[in-house]
């Protein structure tokens, strides 16, 4: 069973274009997390899906973030005209379908860099 | 929204020394308790974790931690340090009874000098 796996793992996008980092769970994972991870500020949430849903989008800055996680397919965090202070680690986790008592597993994170 | 406290933002120790991380959670009700840690560049793994029963919990690479329910800590441990234990240590808590979300602390940057 692979982990969480994330890509790109490094992402370089000039101001103003868009990025869209890509996360596929675990297998029999439903529920998919997406954290930033600042330097000096720890791992900040932003958003919680499980398939075709929305749970949770209060981390999620109003404009220019989205998230899905469709029926089929990786989720996606889509961050639209980067700006400077969107660079940071992005990472996913997830969780198996149907289990409220368990950990949350991580991918090795996107580390996006905006130029 | 639950909140997470890590008070030692950076730990310096020599080798041998003993270690204990602190932590406290807000919500009252339920939980689940988690430590991860991160080495240079990598993700977060999963150190131990607390759901229920002894509220001593033993994890990986010789780390404990202790929930003691009426302080809302759950605080980390190891009795010897090692120079490969340098990372960065999050905690995390999370409750099946506000929506299932992972809340993280700042974390704890550790420093191993051997």
């Amino acid at each position: 069973n692979a982990g969480v796996m994330q890509n790109p793992r490094h992402l370089v996008r000039r101001r103003g274009q868009e990025a869209r980092l890509r996360c596929s769970p675990m297998k029999g994972h439903s529920h998919v997390y997406w954290y930033r991870q600042l330097p000096e500020e720890g791992l900040k949430f932003m958003v919680y899906l499980q398939k075709e849903n929305i749970i949770d989008e209060s981390g999620m800055p109003k404009e220019r973030f989205s998230a899905e996680f469709p029926k089929e397919g990786p989720s996606i965090l889509r961050i639209q005209q980067v700006v400077r202070g969107d660079s940071a680690a992005y990472f996913c986790a997830s969780r198996p379908d149907g289990a409220r008592t368990t950990e949350a597993f991580f991918g090795q994170g996107t580390r996006l860099t905006v130029v | 929204a639950q909140s997470v406290s890590q008070h030692n933002h950076h730990v310096i120790l020599s080798e041998a020394a003993s270690l204990e991380l602190g932590c406290n959670y807000s919500y009252g009700g339920t939980v689940n308790l988690f430590w991860y840690v991160q080495y240079p560049g990598q993700h977060l793994q999963l150190l131990l974790k607390y759901f229920s029963g002894d509220p001593l919990v033993k994890g990986i690479k010789g780390f404990e931690a202790e929930f003691i329910k009426s302080k809302f800590s759950f605080n980390l441990r190891k009795p010897s340090v090692q120079w490969s234990d340098t990372a960065e240590y999050f905690c995390a808590v999370n409750s099946p009874n506000t929506g299932n979300q992972f809340y993280f602390g700042t974390g704890t940057s550790l420093t191993v000098i051997p």
